[in-house]
């Protein structure tokens, strides 16, 4: 069964500082990658995603993702953290042969952007 | 905008009573789920519904129902809740393309039972 492993549970990390947030995934059949955020007292909300092509995706406040195929990763950067950026961020993988039900999610990163 | 809203944001709850969550969304999504989501533990899903009065079990169905009469409802039933039951309950929503598609989170309920 799929897996999703976000290796720190917690990251810490001062204003303007870069931060990588780490995500491995159990298989190596095509996928789709999600990242959603979920800011205090909120929903969750995407944050990017990777279906084909590119293996570098952005979203609109900074953040990308590289997807790395052959180290079954989807880790999240961004070069400049702002207090904002504090949420909880989850990594998700979703098997095209399940038809989007069983997306599977990581336990989730708390980032801490301190001032 | 998708608006997905759940009924309550916080309940509280004795242990066996009878519990029903709410969820709404505006979009004509073909798609709800249910997840509970836990420290350390991410979400799980519970239940999902891929057209009305249609259900499947997610990963932790155990102690729960639920209900989907009209498209853009979908309810989670406790039928009697217990204290593990203590959690955030998240509804969601997608289109039915499959895979690829986002899922639009409501903001959650926080059900407590003691």
């Amino acid at each position: 069964a799929q897996s999703v492993t976000q290796l720190d549970s917690q990251v810490p990390v001062f204003e303007e500082a870069p931060v990588e947030l780490r995500c491995n995934y159990s298989s190596s059949v095509s996928v789709y990658l999600f990242w959603y955020v979920q800011y205090p007292n909120q929903g969750l909300q995407l944050l990017l995603k990777y279906l084909s092509g590119s293996t570098l995706v952005e979203s609109i406040n900074g953040f990308e993702a590289e997807f790395n195929k052959s180290q079954t990763s989807f880790h999240l950067r961004k070069p400049s953290v702002h207090i904002s950026d504090t949420a909880e961020y989850f990594c998700a993988v979703s098997d095209p042969k399940t038809g989007g039900f069983k997306t599977i999610f990581g336990a989730g990163t708390r980032l801490f952007v301190k001032a | 905008d998708v608006k997905v809203t759940q009924s309550s944001r916080y309940l509280v709850k004795r242990t066996g009573e009878k519990v029903f969550l709410e969820c709404v969304q505006d979009m004509d999504h073909e798609n709800m789920f249910w997840y509970r989501q836990d420290p350390g533990l991410g979400l799980r899903l519970i239940y999902f519904s891929y057209d009305v009065k249609m259900k499947e079990k997610g990963d932790i169905p155990e102690g729960y129902s639920v209900s989907r009469e009209k498209k853009e409802r979908f309810s989670l039933i406790l039928e009697s809740a217990s204290t593990n039951q203590t959690s955030m309950y998240l509804c969601a929503s997608s289109l039915a393309q499959g895979a690829k598609e986002t899922q639009y989170f409501g903001p959650g309920t926080r059900l407590l039972v003691l």
